[in-house]
């Protein structure tokens, strides 16, 4: 069973604060998707990383996806309170596409 | 465009019973895929469906089935509820099954609460 392992579990910070989050794991993946989800609603796909050592930036948070494509990280710069949900970090495996979910990082921003 | 939708939103129901869970992908998303999300084990995959067939399968007993109409929306099934079934279960809908990216686009979910 292909495990994908988040850190930290939970993360509370003061607004204008910087984080990082870490998705790991032992297999490989064809690509990674990192999702938020907020209270009473499904997830929203924040973004999809495809090549080893990508990285992509969504306003002020940053992705990056391992060079052997077996682990990604998260960081928000100056972190806001509407960026406080549930971060999963999700691996799409080679040949079947099963999505193998992370244990999931649940952030707190306090203004 | 329309989201996902699912119905219902919330249900309760007896242990033993059965429950039916419908969900609507985005227009022209023939993939879907069902979830389910506890506190305990996070989200977990149940199966997915593309084109009317099972593609793949998670690891739960065969309680749970699933299947696909020709329009693509999809009702999931679980017999003789037992507590531990208490979960928010959700669907999502793809557009790039078979590309390696596969980026799913979920619902609000159904949160099912077994007494």
């Amino acid at each position: 069973t292909q495990l994908l392992e988040q850190s930290p579990q939970f993360l509370s910070i003061q607004e204008g604060e910087n984080l990082t989050v870490y998705c790991n794991s032992s297999s490989v993946f064809s690509s990674l998707q990192w999702y938020r989800q907020e209270p009473g609603e499904g997830p929203v796909l924040l973004v999809t990383v495809v090549t080893g050592g990508e990285v992509k930036k969504l306003k002020r948070l940053t992705f990056q996806f391992g060079d052997a494509r077996k682990d990604s990280s998260l960081h928000i710069t100056a972190a806001q309170p509407g960026d406080t949900g549930l971060y999963l970090c999700a691996g799409v495996n080679f040949g079947n596409e099963k999505l193998t979910f992370g244990t999931g990082t649940r952030l707190t921003i306090i203004p | 465009k329309a989201g996902v939708t699912q119905t219902p939103r919330y249900l309760i129901k007896t242990r033993g019973q059965q429950v039916t869970l419908s969900c609507s992908p985005i227009s022209g998303h023939r993939s879907v895929s069902w979830y389910q999300q506890t506190p305990g084990q996070g989200l977990q995959f149940l199966f997915e469906y593309f084109s009317e067939t099972q593609r793949n399968k998670g690891n739960f007993p065969g309680r749970f089935s699933g299947r696909q109409f020709s329009n693509s929306r999809s009702e999931m099934n679980v017999s003789t509820l037992e507590l531990g079934d208490s979960a928010l279960y959700l669907c999502a809908s793809s557009l790039t099954a078979g590309t390696g990216i596969y980026e799913q686009y979920f619902g609000p979910g159904t949160r099912l609460t077994v007494t």
